[in-house]
């Protein structure tokens, strides 16, 4: 157990569906990110929130949504994803000006 | 411009044996921090070593060491006494800013590493 805690580890939606990815830290750390893995790319920054706000879109298509309600909890709303969509989702956190980031296990999407 | 990049997409080693995996960067910030992860099958980050573009010596944890070169903008991390349970992927990141707020990591394309008995 890392300290962060990704759900679902696994999950599998139709290009039609709604679903939401949730990232819980008890690290006590201010500053929270979405990181998008997929195969033979490397990690690819989605959104950073720092203090609760968002300090970073990485370009990243509106069918991913962002919401950070508090500094422990990140979630990622996904609606009408395509197959290429289909990655493992990381979630980070860390202090804002800290140098430990601490990586939840992630959430392997596959959209069919 | 690429500002993390590993060359070494696979490695082989022989159970033992040391590992040098590659890393090089580019910024123009003078204020930086380069971090090694580890990344297993299942998934997960796992930290292994940092390095603040400031600090005046290697860093070192155990048996992973970071042979920072600062002229060069090389940050080669050296596993010693390789284990099976070394096997996975590596990444090299780096954090620009560091008297910023929030900064993300940039990570390189990875390395994977096969332990061999």
């Amino acid at each position: 157990e890392t300290g962060v805690t990704q759900t679902p580890r696994h999950l599998v939606m139709g290009m039609t569906n709604k679903k939401s990815l949730k990232c819980e830290q008890h690290l006590g750390h201010n500053a929270m990110y979405w990181y998008k893995q997929s195969a033979k790319k490397p990690l690819e920054l989605m959104f950073v929130y720092s203090l609760e706000e968002r300090v970073e879109n990485n370009s990243v298509p509106s069918r991913f949504s962002p919401e950070c309600p508090n500094s422990s909890h990140l979630f990622l709303h996904l609606h009408t994803l395509q197959p290429e969509d289909s990655a493992l989702y990381l979630c980070a956190s860390s202090q804002a000006r800290g140098r430990h980031y601490t990586f939840g296990s992630g959430t392997r999407l596959t959209v069919v | 411009a690429q500002k993390i990049t590993q060359t070494q997409p696979g490695m082989f080693v022989q159970e033992k044996e040391a590992v040098t995996l590659d890393c090089t960067y580019d910024t123009s910030d003078p204020s930086y921090g380069l971090f090694w992860y580890k990344q297993p099958s299942s998934g997960e980050m796992i930290f292994l070593i940092y390095q603040g573009s400031y600090d005046q010596q290697n860093a070192t944890e155990g048996r992973y060491s970071l042979n920072f070169q600062k002229a060069r903008k090389s940050a080669n991390l050296v596993i010693s006494a390789s284990q099976l349970g070394d096997s996975a992927m590596y990444f090299c990141a780096m954090r620009e800013g560091l008297d910023q707020g929030a900064q993300k990591l940039v990570f390189g394309q990875g390395t994977r590493l096969t332990i061999n008995p």
